[in-house]
């Protein structure tokens, strides 16, 4: 079965430190790897994907994410992390070989930015 | 700017009155999907539609119903709702390419409350 995996209910990082948000995938065949970020009361905003190509994917925000298809992961990683980054991110995986039509969420990692 | 727009984006109804939440989109996307999002839990398909193409999840409850008279709008109609569908309603949309489906595009979502 499909399933994505965010081991960390919550990440706590100090500004202008890097910031790793850890997300695993178990999908059969080659899967469409997404990361989301959610500010209260908002919808879902696209950061980045991974369909094929480069294992380092950058993406919007100063983002980016490392597809390690032998260890099944794509963290979401970012240099120097703002206040503004704070925020609910999620990791998604879509199976192509369905059509990509089901999208599935993790369960969410809240990000906490200190000042 | 291209996007998908909910309304309204605070809804409050009664236990067991009908209410429909709508979606428009302008990205021309083939795909228009619904999401039930619970206390920043991971968002839950309810249900898409490709082009004129109804899929229901199978979990489903029969209470949740959906129209796209177009391919700019899709509505979600709930009709008697319960304490326990109050959430957050996420619109999103997709464009499918060579027969799969490409990233996935939300709006800013609609909070129902149930009195």
């Amino acid at each position: 079965a499909q399933s994505v995996a965010q081991p960390e209910d919550q990440v706590n990082v100090a500004e202008g430190n890097p910031l790793t948000v850890k997300c695993t995938y178990s999908v059969s065949g080659n899967p469409y790897l997404f990361w989301y970020v959610q500010y209260p009361n908002r919808g879902l905003q696209f950061l980045l994907k991974y369909i094929t190509g480069d294992n380092l994917v950058k993406g919007s925000y100063g983002f980016e994410a490392e597809f390690n298809k032998s260890q099944t992961s794509f963290h979401l990683k970012k240099p120097s992390a703002l206040v503004s980054d704070s925020a609910l991110y999620f990791c998604a995986v879509r199976d192509p070989n369905t059509g990509g039509f089901k999208t599935i969420f993790g369960a969410g990692t809240r990000l906490f930015v200190k000042a | 700017d291209a996007m998908v727009i909910q309304n309204p984006r605070y809804q409050v109804t009664q236990f067991g009155k009908p209410v429909t939440l709508s979606c428009s989109q302008t990205l021309n996307h083939n795909v228009m999907y619904w999401y039930q999002q619970k206390s920043s839990q991971a968002p839950k398909l309810l249900f898409h539609y490709y082009d004129k193409d109804f899929n229901n999840e199978a979990d489903t409850p029969d209470n949740f119903q959906s129209r796209r008279p177009n391919t700019s709008f899709c509505f979600l109609d709930i009709r008697s709702p319960g304490l326990g569908d109050a959430a957050m309603y996420l619109c999103a949309t997709s464009r499918v390419t060579s027969g799969r489906s490409d990233t996935q595009y939300f709006g800013p979502g609609t909070r129902l409350t149930v009195l």
